[in-house]
């Protein structure tokens, strides 16, 4: 059974930092590209990032995003992270891991979703 | 610019038929589209892919009371045999050159 388990969400004041990690298991893990997406609070969703697999090792942001959010994998531990720094009020979301379907990101959906792990950026 | 637009709001009786849409910018027309479904309080759940020939492949375990199909820039969502844990929110999305896009969601009621 293809499970995602998300976790590393919590409350952080603005400017801070904080690491997402999603534990992978049911799948080979480093055949298929990964992405995290985030949906504020009765919103809808938003792609953050996303990444292929190793071998080719393509890497995307989005916008509002770009230049503060490390996304990485660790393909021996079947582990995919999201890096977030100088975070702002509005990165506040339940932040999802989510699969995609084939290795390489762009050109495939995503196919498996994970529960999500609530982030809170306040002072 | 790639955009997804859907209807914020669709309802149906109980054990009818009902039909999202989702429409693809312009110049955008020939993208495939993935469905997912998200119940309330729960992550999303992926329904199936639909590519602009109308042809659809579901994920595993979708029944098959959910179908999609096509027409020019539209993707559609069918969901027959309206059962009350079909209520939810509804999201499209594609994928593009270095980005992906979500529609801002359908919220399906069950009357």
């Amino acid at each position: 059974e293809v499970q995602l388990v998300e976790s590393g969400g919590g409350l952080v004041k603005p400017g801070g930092s904080l690491r997402l990690s999603c534990a992978a298991s049911g799948f080979t893990f480093s055949s298929y590209s990964m992405n995290w997406v985030r949906q504020a609070p009765g919103k809808g969703l938003e792609w953050v990032s996303s990444i292929s697999t190793s071998t080719t090792n393509y890497i995307y942001y989005a916008d509002s995003v770009k230049g503060r959010f490390t996304i990485s994998r660790d393909n021996a531990k079947n582990s995919l992270y999201l890096q977030m720094n100088s975070l702002r009020v509005e990165d506040t979301a339940v932040y999802y891991c989510a699969r995609d379907s084939g290795p390489i990101t762009m050109i495939v959906e995503t196919d498996f979703w994970g529960q999500g792990t609530l982030v809170t950026v306040s002072s | 610019q790639l955009v997804l637009t859907q209807s914020p709001s669709a309802s149906a009786s109980l054990g009818a038929s009902v039909k999202l849409t989702c429409t693809l910018s312009s110049g955008h027309s020939t993208y495939t589209i993935a469905w997912h479904q998200q119940q309330p309080e729960k992550g999303p759940r992926y329904l199936l892919k639909v590519n602009s020939n109308g042809s659809h492949n579901k994920g595993d375990g979708i029944p098959d009371r959910f179908s999609g199909s096509s027409s020019g820039a539209e993707r559609y969502l069918t969901i027959s045999s309206l059962q009350s844990e079909d209520e939810a929110d509804y999201y499209c999305q594609t994928w593009g050159t270095g980005i992906k896009v979500f529609g801002g969601g359908t919220k399906l009621t069950v009357l």
